[in-house]
């Protein structure tokens, strides 16, 4: 089956500075990506997704690049808030099955 | 509109109990995902409905998880003889198919907490 690992587990920045999270993946079929982020206490919500068909997907602050042959996958946040301290999780879509990885604890600093 | 709502949000159990969950997708959403989170992890598919069948059952961690969902609508997960690994929150999910694309965006309920003493 699937294996999503995903980096740094815990990631602290200043206000202002960028934010990358990675994530590798094990099965080529592996078609959708999506990220979601996760307050403390809340329901997950996404905040990107990209397909296996397309590289690189940018929504304002945030973008994800796809590497399908060296099976990796990362979001980028830009500019970061105190307001994206969170929980992201990256997750991966093969055969029926979400595989999501162990998630990524993002710190602010105002 | 409303959203993904789920019951109850809070059930304690005696092991060997069987507990159901209830998920009400958003009306018109014909995918429908059932997770389940441990304290403090990340989260466990388990399941996930096209109308009402389910093309894989195989997530479902033991043969005591059922999971069945009538009329494109509703979605009941069943565990029978709950177990203390049980515990968690089970959270529902569902999603509107684009075009060529099944999955799209999930909309995650607020979960159901079980906790099995």
């Amino acid at each position: 089956g699937e294996n999503v690992e995903q980096h740094p587990s815990t990631l602290s920045v200043q206000e202002g500075d960028s934010a990358v999270i990675k994530c590798t993946y094990s099965d080529s079929a592996s078609n959708y990506f999506p990220w979601y982020k996760q307050e403390l206490g809340k329901r997950p919500q996404l905040i990107i997704d990209i397909r296996s068909n397309v590289g690189e997907k940018k929504d304002q602050r945030i973008a994800v690049t796809l590497n399908k042959t060296a099976k990796h996958f990362s979001l980028h946040i830009t500019e970061t808030q105190p307001e994206d301290s969170a929980v992201y999780f990256c997750v991966s879509y093969s055969f029926n099955k979400f595989y999501f990885g162990s998630g990524t604890k993002l710190n602010v600093k105002p | 509109g409303a959203g993904v709502s789920q019951s109850p949000s809070n059930k304690v159990t005696e092991k060997g109990k069987d507990v159901e969950l209830r998920c009400d997708p958003i009306s018109g959403h014909t995918a429908l995902y059932w997770y389940r989170q441990s304290l403090g992890q990340g989260l466990e598919f388990l399941i996930y409905f096209q109308g009402n069948s389910a093309p894989d059952k195989s997530g479902l961690p033991s043969d005591r998880f059922s999971a069945e969902r009538t009329g494109g609508s509703v979605s009941t997960l069943t565990i029978q003889r709950t177990q203390q690994e049980d515990s968690a929150v089970y959270l529902c999910a569902s999603s509107a198919p684009t075009g060529a694309n099944y999955h799209n965006e999930q909309f995650f309920g607020p979960g159901t907490r079980l906790t099995v003493l």
